[in-house]
């Protein structure tokens, strides 16, 4: 599975969005985008996936890039609530079956 | 729909001693997963389990780590005996296959503490 590469921190206003870039450059043909956050003391929450298109849900919206090299995962509206460690990971889509995460984006709402 | 469900949620033990956590799935969920999460560091894949067969134990410390998942539902993991290393919260996730298009759900975690 490709490995990712995040920045280890970001900051973000209430009430802004909040884009959170993943580089992913040596990504396959066939593996999806994965985004997971962490709330302190919680599991892992998933968030939202894609292989080639952008994708929305109630939560985010996954924008990849037209080679799929990277990707941003935007939180359209941040919330205190918001404030969580994010994972961007990807996975074979289909026959693999590995899941790597790495250290993740601490990301801080502030009022 | 209910969650992934995890117990106990804290433990302590000493060094040397033997521990057990029990994972069950979201029903209905073939593929299940256990991960190590060390404070400061995403989780980290132990083992994987489509129904009741291995998939991926390759980084399971085999040693002193093993896990089974009988019938296909339930599963438990076990530490024997335990190290100060092994200080961690353990995660079960459970996912409908193995397949990459599926999202896995992550269970609360139990957080040992080996002392």
């Amino acid at each position: 599975d490709a490995k990712t590469t995040q920045p280890t921190s970001m900051d973000c206003a209430e009430g802004r969005a909040a884009n959170l870039p993943c580089n992913h450059s040596t990504i396959s043909g066939n593996e999806y985008v994965y985004w997971y956050r962490q709330i302190h003391s919680q599991g892992p929450q998933y968030i939202i996936h894609g292989l080639k298109n952008n994708e929305t849900n109630e939560m985010a919206s996954l924008i990849i890039t037209e080679d799929r090299k990277s990707s941003t995962l935007i939180l359209p509206h941040a919330t205190l609530r918001d404030t969580a460690v994010y994972y961007c990971i990807v996975r074979v889509g289909t026959g693999g079956f590995k899941t790597i995460f790495g250290a993740g984006t601490r990301l801080f709402v502030k009022a | 729909e209910a969650g992934v469900a995890q117990s106990p949620r804290y433990k302590i033990i000493e060094k040397r001693q033997s521990v057990a956590f029990w994972c069950n799935p979201i029903s209905g969920h073939a593929t299940l997963y256990w991960y190590q999460q060390i404070l400061g560091q995403g989780p980290k894949l132990l083992i994987q389990f489509q129904n009741n067969g291995v998939v991926d134990d390759s980084q399971l410390p085999k040693d002193r780590f093993s896990a089974e998942r009988l019938k296909g539902v339930d599963s438990t993991l076990k530490i024997q005996p335990a190290k100060l290393e092994d200080s961690a919260v353990y995660l079960c996730a459970s996912s409908l296959g193995l397949a990459g298009v599926y999202e896995q759900y992550f269970g609360p975690g139990t957080r040992l503490t080996v002392t």
